[in-house]
C-alpha cells in the first residue's frame, strides 16, 4: 500500500542551527501538508501546499519556516534557526484532492522527531 | 471555541469488548469531513476512518465504525471486538471544506488501553 515516507526519523540539533525535514508524499497525491505535535499535546497544522505554492498556513508557520518541492517527489520543511520550542514530532501528510470528496483522505507519514538542545 | 472536543482523556476496555470514543465538533461550514486517527506509542499517525458531512450512512472500516449524529455534532468512534493492539492514542479531526483551507483541526486525543 502506498505510504508517505519521512526522513530522518529522529534528529537532534543545536539551537540556532538549520534543519531540513524531508518527505516523499504518495505519488498521485496533489496536496501536501506539514503538521507538528509537541510532546503530549495535540497535532497542529503548519502549512498546506498545492500546485507548487503554499495554499494555507497557520500562525505557527512564521518566517523561520519554509517549504519546498525541489523535484517531482520530495517535499521539504526547512526550519531556518531552530529554537528550543521547535522540539516536536513533525508529520508530513498528503491527500489526493482538496475539498469535500469521499476519497479525500489525508495520509500521514511516520513523523520526524526533532529535538533542539 | 474548540473545533474538536474529545472529553475522554483515557479509556479502558476489556479485550474482545466494544468501546466508544467520543468526539464532538463545532463548525458553521455546511460541508466538512471528519477523521479518526490512531497513534500508537511508536508515534506514527494511522488513518482509520472518514465521514463526510453529506454522507447518508455511517462510515465503517472493518472493526471501526463512526457513529455520526449530525444534529448533535458528534462523530464517535466505535471499535468492536477490541484487541490488545488497539491500545493507543486516538485523535478525532475535522476538515472544513468551504473555507478553502484544507487543513485538519485535531482534538486532544483519547488514550485507549485494552485490558487482557
Amino acid at each position: 500500500e502506498p505510504e508517505v515516507t519521512q526522513t530522518p526519523s529522529h534528529q537532534v540539533t543545536q539551537m540556532g542551527q538549520e534543519v531540513i525535514l524531508r518527505c516523499v508524499p504518495i505519488s498521485n497525491h496533489l496536496y501536501f501538508y506539514w503538521y507538528r505535535q509537541i510532546l503530549g499535546q495535540k497535532v497542529e497544522f503548519l502549512v498546506s501546499f498545492y500546485n507548487n505554492e503554499i495554499s494555507e498556513k497557520s500562525e505557527i508557520f512564521d518566517d523561520q519556516f519554509s517549504v519546498e518541492r525541489p523535484d517531482g517527489s520530495n517535499f521539504t520543511l526547512k526550519i531556518r534557526s531552530t529554537k528550543l520550542e521547535d522540539s516536536a514530532m513533525y508529520f508530513c501528510a498528503s491527500s489526493p484532492t482538496g475539498g469535500q470528496y469521499s476519497g479525500n483522505t489525508i495520509y500521514f507519514g511516520e513523523g520526524s522527531w526533532l529535538t533542539v538542545v | 471555541a474548540q473545533k474538536i472536543t474529545q472529553t475522554q482523556p483515557g479509556m479502558f476496555v476489556q479485550e474482545k469488548e466494544a468501546v466508544t470514543l467520543d468526539c464532538t465538533y463545532d463548525t458553521s461550514d455546511p460541508s466538512y469531513g471528519l477523521f479518526w486517527y490512531k497513534q500508537p506509542s511508536s508515534g506514527e499517525m494511522i488513518f482509520l476512518i472518514y465521514q463526510g458531512s453529506y454522507d447518508q450512512q455511517n462510515a465503517t472500516e472493518g472493526r471501526y465504525s463512526l457513529n455520526f449524529q449530525k444534529a448533535r455534532k458528534s462523530a464517535n468512534l466505535v471499535i468492536s471486538a477490541s484487541q490488545l493492539g488497539d491500545s493507543a492514542m486516538y485523535f478525532c479531526a475535522m476538515r472544513e471544506d468551504l473555507t478553502g483551507a484544507n487543513n485538519l483541526f485535531f482534538g486532544t486525543g483519547t488514550r485507549l488501553t485494552v485490558i487482557p
